[in-house]
């Protein structure tokens, strides 16, 4: 079974900065691999996915995430941030023999004007 | 287009009582997943279906937890007898493929005092 490992619980930024959220999966076959955003009160919204093909993808609100399968990680990076991306994101993952999504414990991002 | 729709969004009741929350997953989706959402476990996988039928419920935390798809629109996870232990946030996704990715509704908020 693959797991998901998000490397840091809270990240403050200040807003117009970059920021850069860390996830790393351990997966002994081929993965696929999502980043999920929840506002409050609200469900989880897909940011990205990386099914195949290039290993930098880009997905919605600026965000692109890259896929490195010797490191076994999968990043965010937002070159600028607003106020309105305050929240909390997931990295997931899912394999080629296996349905199920595995979720990270999530990485709660606070801008600060 | 019509994402996935649950209901009730918000849910209190008093120990021993009956549960029961309804999903209407996205017209076309395949496959239909229930999650459990608390600060101390994360987001956790109860129970999916693959055009209707239950596939894994390995996630059902009890026999007190059942869920049923009776057809392709409609889903309901049920809790019989509920306890304070069940309070958190249950959403529901669905997508439409092995491997794609999930359409989270809004979720249940679900109290028990």
């Amino acid at each position: 079974a693959q797991s998901v490992t998000q490397l840091d619980s809270q990240v403050p930024v200040f807003e117009e900065a970059p920021v850069e959220l860390r996830c790393n999966y351990s997966s002994s076959v081929s993965v696929y691999l999502f980043w999920y955003v929840q506002y409050p009160n609200q469900g989880l919204q897909l940011l990205l996915k990386y099914l195949s093909g290039s290993t930098l993808v880009k997905g919605i609100n600026g965000f692109e995430a890259e896929f490195n399968k010797s490191q076994t990680s999968f990043h965010l990076r937002k070159p600028s941030v607003h106020i309105s991306d305050t929240a909390e994101y997931f990295c997931a993952v899912t394999s080629s023999n296996d349905y199920k999504l595995s979720f990270g414990a999530g990485t709660t991002v606070t801008v600060r004007a | 287009d019509a994402g996935v729709i649950q209901s009730p969004r918000h849910e209190v009741t008093e120990m021993g009582q009956e549960v029961t929350l309804r999903c209407k997953p996205i017209s076309g989706h395949d496959y239909l997943f229930w999650y459990r959402q608390t600060m101390m476990r994360g987001l956790e996988l109860l129970i999916y279906f693959n055009n209707n039928v239950p596939i894994d419920d390995s996630g059902m935390p009890e026999d007190r937890f059942s869920a049923k798809m009776p057809n392709a629109s409609f889903s309901t996870l049920k809790i019989q007898p509920s306890e304070p232990r069940d309070s958190a946030v249950y959403f529901c996704a669905s997508s439409n493929g092995f491997n794609q990715p999930q359409h989270f509704g809004d979720g249940t908020r679900l109290s028990i005092l």
